[in-house]
C-alpha cells in the first residue's frame, strides 16, 4: 500500500505558465516532505521541503503547500522554464524516506 | 567533491549470477541507503545504514545484503540474480536521517537480468 501517492503520471505546460505538481500521502505521522527533481540517467536532486507543521515553504519559483488534514501537499512552479522539464518526485519522512510514483513535467516552449 | 559515487553504470546478469554494486560517498555523511526504481513505483527502499557497522532492512530488501565497514562505502550485494531484480538502482547519503536533511543521490546504476 503505497503512502505516498502521485496520482497524476504527466503533465504539459506551456513555458511561462504555472505548474502544479500534487501528492497524497496516508501516514499522519509523517514529520517532513520533500520535492526531488530528477533528469534522466541522473540521480533524483533535492528541490524544496516543508516541516508538518507549516503550511507554505517558497524557495525562488518554486512554492510547496501542504494542507494537513486532507494530507495533500502541492508544488508550485512559477513561471515554468523548459528547463524544469523532469521527473518530479514527492517524498515523506517518518524515520525513513518514502517516494511517490513520480511525475513527468514537460514544460512546452 | 564527488559526492556519491555509483559502479557500474550499467551491468546486464544471467539468472542466478551473484554481483556488487558500489556506493561511495566523500561526503563524511553517517546515513547511507540504497533504492530501488521501477516504473510506476517511484524509488523504494532497499536497505540503508546509519552509521559504520549498523545496517537494516527498508520496504524491499529480499535477496540483497549490504555491510557498511567504513563510512564511505555501502555496497549492495545481489546473492542470486532474478529477472524481478532488473531495475535502477540508486545510492543515497545524508548528514542525518529521519529528518528535513536532504539527501544526495547517486548517477544509478541500470542492472538488467535475463
Amino acid at each position: 500500500d503505497q503512502q505516498v501517492k502521485q496520482n497524476s503520471p504527466s503533465l504539459s505546460v506551456q513555458e511561462g505558465r504555472i505548474s502544479i505538481l500534487n501528492c497524497d500521502y496516508t501516514n499522519s505521522m509523517f514529520d517532513y516532505f520533500l520535492w526531488y527533481k530528477k533528469y534522466p540517467a541522473e540521480g533524483p536532486t533535492f528541490l524544496i521541503s516543508i516541516s508538518s507543521i507549516k503550511d507554505k515553504n517558497e524557495d525562488g519559483r518554486f512554492t510547496v503547500f501542504l494542507n494537513k488534514s486532507a494530507k495533500h501537499l502541492s508544488l508550485h512552479i512559477v513561471p515554468s522554464q523548459p528547463g524544469d522539464s523532469a521527473v518530479y518526485f514527492c517524498a515523506a519522512i517518518n524515520r525513513q524516506l518514502t517516494f511517490g510514483s513520480g511525475t513527468q513535467l514537460t514544460v512546452l516552449p | 567533491n564527488a559526492g556519491v559515487t555509483q559502479t557500474p553504470k550499467f551491468q546486464v546478469l544471467k539468472t542466478g549470477q551473484s554481483m556488487t554494486l558500489q556506493c561511495a560517498q566523500d561526503m563524511n555523511h553517517e546515513y547511507m541507503s540504497w533504492y530501488r526504481q521501477d516504473p510506476g513505483m517511484g524509488l523504494r527502499l532497499i536497505h540503508y545504514s546509519v552509521g559504520a557497522g549498523i545496517t537494516d532492512q527498508g520496504e524491499v530488501p529480499n535477496g540483497y545484503n549490504v555491510s557498511r565497514s567504513t563510512t564511505e562505502d555501502f555496497p549492495l550485494r545481489l546473492l542470486s540474480a532474478a529477472p524481478s531484480q532488473t531495475s535502477v538502482y540508486f545510492c543515497a547519503s545524508s548528514y542525518s536521517w529521519g529528518d528535513n536533511t536532504e539527501a544526495f543521490f547517486g548517477q544509478g546504476t541500470r542492472l538488467t537480468v535475463v
